[in-house]
């Protein structure tokens, strides 16, 4: 099984980035996937969730980035992602993708700054 | 929304040493509740599930209980390696939360 994130920049205040989760290793459709941020020096943030298209693809968000992420997956290539929309600092953190079954990626960095 | 609170923070221990981290739940969440274990600039990894089921390939000194708002983890025998943070995560209601984390320190 394996778990790569990508998509990781320097963005300023405001702009967007969209993050990739690449996997391999087992049947994608099947798993819900999850992200999940860390800032640095604190501790882990859930922050949003795509369930598999069996139970109907929908996704749940932590308050902090409801309306302005986004979780979506394309089952036919095995790779969720994470759209980030009007991004602010205290948004700069590494962005970890993870599975139902306890899988996770090695981490992206985005840094939000002017 | 759910807060797990764990403690302690930090802790010092010896190799060979038994000890035990606690999460506690600010309302009840049967068993939904991970434990996971992070080294310094490493991807966290999932050591126990569903409060008490161990996950593969993960020693067996890592033992997880309880049920409801207090949940346990208890390292049998202290390693080498298991020096490390320790975070608790409640998968029973939206959002889902993490505890603030454990550091475990050799002493």
């Amino acid at each position: 099984v394996h778990l790569v994130e990508s998509g990781g920049a320097l963005v300023q205040p405001g702009r967007s980035l969209n993050l990739s989760c690449t996997t391999s290793g087992f049947t994608f459709a099947d798993y819900a996937m999850t992200w999940v941020r860390q800032a640095p020096g604190k501790g882990l943030e859930w922050i949003g969730f795509i369930r598999s298209l069996s139970y109907g693809g929908t996704t749940e968000y932590a308050a902090s980035v409801k309306g302005r992420f986004t979780v979506s997956r394309d089952d036919s290539k095995s790779i969720a992602y994470l759209q980030m929309n009007s991004l602010k600092t205290e948004d700069t953190a590494v962005y970890y993708c993870t599975n139902s079954i306890g899988y996770w990626g090695q981490g992206t960095l985005v840094s939000v700054s002017s | 929304d759910i807060q797990m609170t764990q403690s302690p923070s930090s802790l010092s221990a010896s190799v060979g040493d038994r000890v035990t981290i606690t999460c506690r739940a600010s309302q009840g969440i049967r068993n939904d509740l991970g434990w996971y274990q992070q080294k310094p600039g490493r991807a966290p990894k999932r050591l126990i599930f569903a409060a008490s089921n161990l996950q593969s390939g993960v020693p067996s000194r890592f033992i997880g209980s309880g049920s409801g708002t207090e949940f346990t983890l208890t390292i049998s025998s202290l390693q080498p390696e298991d020096f490390a943070t320790y975070y608790c995560l409640q998968h029973n209601t939206y959002p889902f939360t993490f505890g603030q984390g454990t550091k475990l320190e050799i002493k």
